[in-house]
């Protein structure tokens, strides 16, 4: 049973670029959540997606957005790439009603901006 | 609001016991726990829920105090495998987004 895939795993860009990073969720899966870990510190949260609909959204301006296909999988895009977005970008399948089960993440995609 | 670990860092001789804390401000539906070895994804350990259930894995256990929304993770007999970071996770609602800690790093040497 094949987990969450993210793609691509590294990717370099530069400062004022735009990125997009892909998910695919755990099979049976249907709620996607976008995480941004930097170097040394615990994920925090982007936002989270559920019938191609943004559910909820944590702290991260505009430039950051994303969306959900049918098949459940979702893309976060981020424009207007600044140095400090350079992070390590978790994503984390679930079901919507989780009850006692915790979240699945990938591995990540490296984003590093110079 | 980010929950709060403690300590930030823990060395273990293999078959020592560790006890991680994790603590909120905030009212809470449920605690999860997560270990991330360098370079993997964060891995799936408990969950606490509101109320007193719980799941997870046999060798590691956690207890959830609801009164002082505090949660302790509990490492008995350390292997070397239970060498990584682990993180804290919060939810306010049961369908809410999880705030993570900023992790307790855990080293177990022979």
């Amino acid at each position: 049973d094949a987990g969450v895939t993210q793609s691509p795993t590294h990717l370099i860009k530069t400062r004022g670029q735009q990125v997009t990073l892909r998910c695919s969720p755990k099979s049976g899966h249907d709620t996607v959540s976008w995480y941004q870990q930097a170097l040394g510190q615990g994920p925090q949260f982007i936002f989270q997606y559920y019938e191609e609909e943004e559910r909820q959204r944590g702290n991260f301006p505009d430039r950051f957005s994303g969306h959900q296909f049918p098949n459940y999988s979702s893309e976060l895009n981020v424009n207007a790439l600044l140095l400090g977005d350079s992070a390590l970008y978790l994503c984390a399948s679930s079901f919507i009603d989780r009850g006692g089960y915790g979240y699945t993440f990938g591995s990540g995609t490296r984003l590093t901006v110079v | 609001q980010q929950p709060v670990q403690s300590p930030q860092a823990v060395i273990l001789r293999e078959g020592e016991d560790a006890v991680i804390n994790c603590s909120s401000s905030k009212a809470l539906y449920s605690v999860h726990w997560y270990r991330q070895k360098h370079g993997e994804a964060p891995v799936f350990l408990m969950i606490l829920l509101k109320g007193g259930e719980q799941k997870g894995h046999e060798k590691i256990s956690a207890s959830f105090n609801e009164k002082k929304q505090q949660s302790s993770l509990y490492l008995t007999a350390s292997q070397l495998s239970y060498s990584g970071t682990y993180f804290c996770g919060t939810e306010r609602g049961s369908q809410g987004n999880l705030i993570f800690g900023k992790g307790t790093k855990l080293s177990v040497k022979p």
